[in-house]
């Protein structure tokens, strides 16, 4: 088993539509939550970072961890064609690298 | 500006063949780290390094080796290359301390096609 599973996709939505991307993991060492965004023939970029369990938001986009079910989502409000990239999440032990989900590909219609 | 930068973009190479794979950054990040990234898998840790001289094997480490002779420069090498071995590349720097996120700051890539 893996340790980060997270659905590949490609995930289509209409520009406006609400975006929720998952991760689960198995480790119960992870205590840093990251995602990650990253565009065709780039490096991944970090989007959101959080480290407790609950709610983190910034502008349009919500970071959530429920590390009692071990799960982490990302959703993305009013979702716009410049959204369109893959989405990484990311976990870390604190005491090592970071552990990466399969990412999910995310492409927003106009 | 946080930098990190690959020397090359794209490289195609025949099996058998020695590749060098070279990063610099900027920023005086102690730890500097190679992941590889395929479809459907992510990215997985190759090599990491703590400091000047420093690695230590990362999840796949079989067929690579890595050099860390100067703090800003990290490189990973393919002793002899494999058609298994063709995949983006990245390369990745961040502070000792974690700095205030533990973000791990990424290069562009380099996508490696071995012949």
């Amino acid at each position: 088993q893996k340790e980060v599973e997270q659905d590949p996709g490609p995930l289509s939505v209409p520009e406006g539509a609400i975006v929720s991307l998952n991760c689960t993991y198995s480790n119960s060492a992870f205590q840093y939550f990251m995602w990650y965004r990253q565009y065709s023939r780039k490096g991944p970029e970090l989007l959101m970072y959080t480290y407790s369990s609950g709610n983190k938001e910034d502008g349009r986009f919500t970071a959530q961890v429920d590390k009692s079910s071990k799960y982490i989502s990302l959703f993305i409000r009013d979702s716009q064609p410049s959204d369109s990239a893959t989405y990484l999440c990311a976990l870390d032990t604190g005491r090592r690298a970071l552990t990466f989900g399969s990412g999910t590909r995310l492409q927003v219609q106009p | 500006d946080v930098k990190v930068t690959q020397s090359s973009r794209y490289l195609v190479k025949r099996t058998g063949e020695k590749v060098f794979l070279e990063c610099v950054q900027d920023m005086d990040h102690e730890n500097m780290f190679w992941y590889r990234q395929d479809p459907g898998l992510g990215l997985r840790l190759i090599y990491f390094s703590y400091d000047v001289k420093m690695k230590e094997k990362g999840d796949i480490p079989e067929g690579y080796s890595v050099s860390r002779e100067k703090k800003e420069r990290f490189s990973l090498i393919l002793e002899s290359a494999s058609t298994n071995q063709t995949s983006m590349y990245l390369c990745a720097s961040r502070p000792l301390n974690r700095g205030n996120t533990g973000e791990l700051f990424f290069g562009e890539g380099s996508r490696l096609t071995v012949l």
